[in-house]
């Protein structure tokens, strides 16, 4: 697609239960990014994949967290047993490290706001 | 440890003002460094970014910034403010791992 598709928008749960968001890369990109951006807070690294193997995840805040990316396109992050403290916006953001603007430079999706109850 | 600083939480100009925004990076050799812009309920979107050469870069929607390897800072400017501009700024600067450090982020007010 054209940009970086996150769904869902919004989210709500109950604490405990378990959620899991999705993100549709931009065609074509090999890396993908998960971020957490809590209230009034810069977005915080959480993992990183390469096509699809995982190759940082040392920002992930527990073993609740779990993030995928099978086929090297589309990824999930899962968050088993949500807890109140895991509210944030949770973006994710591809970029092609082979493109003409090199790496580093993101392209961010909107965004999936959980909200923990 | 790699740390962004931006020390400005609010900022509220005028439209038509110049603007600057502060940012301060520790980190050990020379980062890239980039600065997003946020508006409400959006994704974040690159203005600017710095990797090597001509200290002073140009952006989008009229923005530059410049580098300045002696204070650590990379510091956003606009000669004129537009109503449009009132949005979170985030400076971030990464290195070769393709992992981005932010700052807390500024969130600039325009009053007409």
């Amino acid at each position: 697609g054209a940009g970086v598709s996150q769904s869902p928008r919004y989210k709500v749960a109950k604490r405990g239960q378990d959620v899991a968001l999705r993100c549709d890369p931009i065609s074509g990109h090999v890396s993908l990014f998960w971020y957490q951006q809590a209230l009034g807070q810069g977005p915080e690294f959480l993992t990183y994949f390469q096509n699809e193997a995982q190759l940082d995840k040392s920002g992930l805040p527990s073993d609740r967290f779990f993030a995928e990316r099978p086929e090297g396109s589309v990824s999930t992050l899962k968050i088993q047993r949500t807890q109140q403290e895991d509210s944030a916006v949770y973006l994710c953001a591809s970029n092609d490290p082979r493109g003409d603007s090199g790496a580093n430079v993101l392209t961010f999706g909107a965004g999936s706001r959980l909200t923990v109850l | 440890a790699q740390s962004v600083t931006q020390p400005d939480i609010h900022i509220t100009v005028s439209e038509g003002a110049s603007l600057e925004l502060r940012c301060n990076y520790s980190y050990g050799a020379t980062p890239y460094l980039f600065w997003y812009v946020q508006s409400p309920g959006q994704g974040l979107q690159l203005l600017l970014k710095y990797f090597s050469g001509d200290t002073l870069v140009q952006g989008i929607k009229g923005f530059e910034a410049e580098f300045k390897r002696s204070q650590s800072s990379f510091n956003l400017r606009k000669p004129s403010v537009h109503w449009s501009d009132a949005a979170e700024y985030f400076c971030a600067v990464g290195y070769n791992t393709d992992k981005l450090i932010f700052g807390t982020g500024t969130r600039l007010q325009v009053f007409p």
